[in-house]
């Protein structure tokens, strides 16, 4: 039962240009969506957030952008750098659950 | 920048015996959290604990899971008798918990096990 899905499993992006990760989800009661970026053998680093009432969030070189109509929400990286190079994880939590449902990730690989 | 840590980074064990996972999470946070992932697979929540007890937890938190804090530090994890599909890497997470339940999770660096 896959609530949160990141349907490329990976994404190759030349240095300086855009990078859009996307993610779908099902469960209409998640109000809260992270970004988090994971480097191999580490634990998953937060990058940005966006609630349910908002359409959009804006962090530096981040944003995520949320469809709720289409339960879909994006994030654009620009311009996409070296070490962006990473696996981005999408994660979810609402309808009174606390904890994080993650998708299966999708891994990044910024070209020079 | 205060962080979660956790603690031992690699633990290897046999089946059947019991491990303690630590972790100490940032200091003024109140709500904790432990997630898995086995190798190739998503992250999955097990656990999350305030307030001295556990607030949610998953299907995969059987009774061979159980978490406490010990001290006003600690927060652990027991897995009592351990099989070969616990083999994963275990985080930690925590949020500062203000009554806002929209807040970022912070992650430990994580403890990779491995139950031969």
């Amino acid at each position: 039962d896959q609530q949160v899905k990141q349907n490329s499993p990976s994404l190759s992006v030349q240095e300086g240009r855009i990078s859009i990760l996307n993610c779908d989800y099902t469960n209409s009661m998640f109000d809260y969506f992270l970004w988090y970026k994971k480097y191999p053998a580490e634990g998953p680093t937060f990058l940005i957030s966006i609630s349910s009432i908002k359409d959009k969030n804006e962090d530096g070189r981040f944003t995520v952008f949320l469809n709720k109509s289409a339960k879909h929400l994006s994030l654009h990286i620009v311009p996409s750098q070296p070490g962006d190079s990473a696996v981005y994880f999408c994660a979810a939590s609402g309808g009174g659950a606390d904890g994080l449902t993650f998708g299966k990730g999708t891994h990044l690989i910024i070209q020079p | 920048e205060p962080e979660v840590t956790q603690t031992p980074s690699h633990q290897v064990t046999q089946m059947g015996q019991e491990v303690i996972l630590r972790c100490v999470p940032i200091s003024n946070h109140l709500y904790f959290y432990w997630y898995r992932q086995i190798l190739g697979q998503k992250v999955e929540f097990l656990v999350s604990f305030y307030n001295n007890e556990i607030s949610e937890k998953s299907e995969i938190f059987d009774d061979q899971f159980s978490v406490e804090r010990p001290d006003g530090s600690n927060f652990t994890l027991k897995i009592r008798s351990t099989k070969l599909e616990d083999s994963a890497m275990y985080f930690c997470a925590s949020r500062r918990g203000g009554g806002n339940r929209q807040e970022t999770q912070y992650f430990g660096p994580g403890t990779r096990l491995l139950v031969l």
